[in-house]
């Protein structure tokens, strides 16, 4: 699987939009990149997939670079109850579990 | 969105003791999956719950430590056998849905062991 490499830790002002990079340099063609949250304790909450086309839903947007080799995660609002740790995953086509790495701690200040 | 629901949501247990933690999904699914959240650390893949055959462990995780069922597509049970303070984890199910394969969590299960 490829490994993603996201920094650990960022703050974004409220009501900003809330930048996520995730680099995944080694990605192959089958592999689809995902995102993840994970609010304090609580079990994570899916945010958003896409495999090369930039995608948006009601949460976040999700824009991958045309090598695929990086991409960012955007939530255009934040609010402080986007306070989470997020995760960028990478998975082929062939494996059905996630395989998490250490996450970005988002902090979003009032 | 999927509904997984988890139970207990949190314990505390003494040691050598045994825990097991339910799983429930909303409908059949695929796929499911038991992880562990060391305090501190990301999640890590447990086990693969398969319906109607043994679970699938991951590298450093046993069946006599963490027996895993799964009689129906809808529900899944781990069970963390003789338990030590070092099992103290948050115990997350989930669950592989559909044709564009998104993967659900349940709320987790907080596991203290005394």
């Amino acid at each position: 699987d490829a490994k993603t490499t996201q920094p650990p830790s960022m703050d974004c002002a409220e009501g900003r939009a809330a930048n996520l990079p995730c680099n995944h340099s080694t990605i192959s063609g089958n592999e689809y990149v995902y995102w993840y949250r994970q609010i304090h304790s609580q079990g994570p909450q899916y945010i958003i997939h896409g495999l090369k086309n930039n995608e948006t839903n009601e949460m976040a947007s999700l824009i991958i670079t045309e090598d695929r080799k990086s991409s960012t995660l955007i939530l255009p609002h934040a609010t402080l109850r986007d306070t989470a740790v997020y995760y960028c995953i990478v998975r082929p086509l062939s494996a059905r579990q996630l395989t998490f790495g250490s996450g970005t701690q988002l902090t979003v200040l009032p | 969105s999927a509904v997984i629901s988890q139970k207990p949501s949190r314990d505390i247990c003494q040691r050598g003791t045994s825990l097991t933690i339910q799983c429930q999904v909303d409908s059949q699914v695929t796929m499911m999956f038991w992880y562990r959240q060391q305090p501190g650390q990301s999640l890590t893949l447990i086990a693969t719950a398969n319906q109607g055959s043994e679970a699938t462990y991951e590298s450093g995780f046993v069946i006599d430590k963490f027996p895993i069922s799964r009689p129906n597509l809808t529900f899944s049970t781990l069970t963390v056998s003789n338990m030590s303070p070092e099992d103290s984890s948050i115990y997350l199910c989930s669950a592989l849905y559909g044709s564009n394969e998104k993967l659900f969590f349940g709320s987790g299960t907080q596991l203290s062991v005394l």
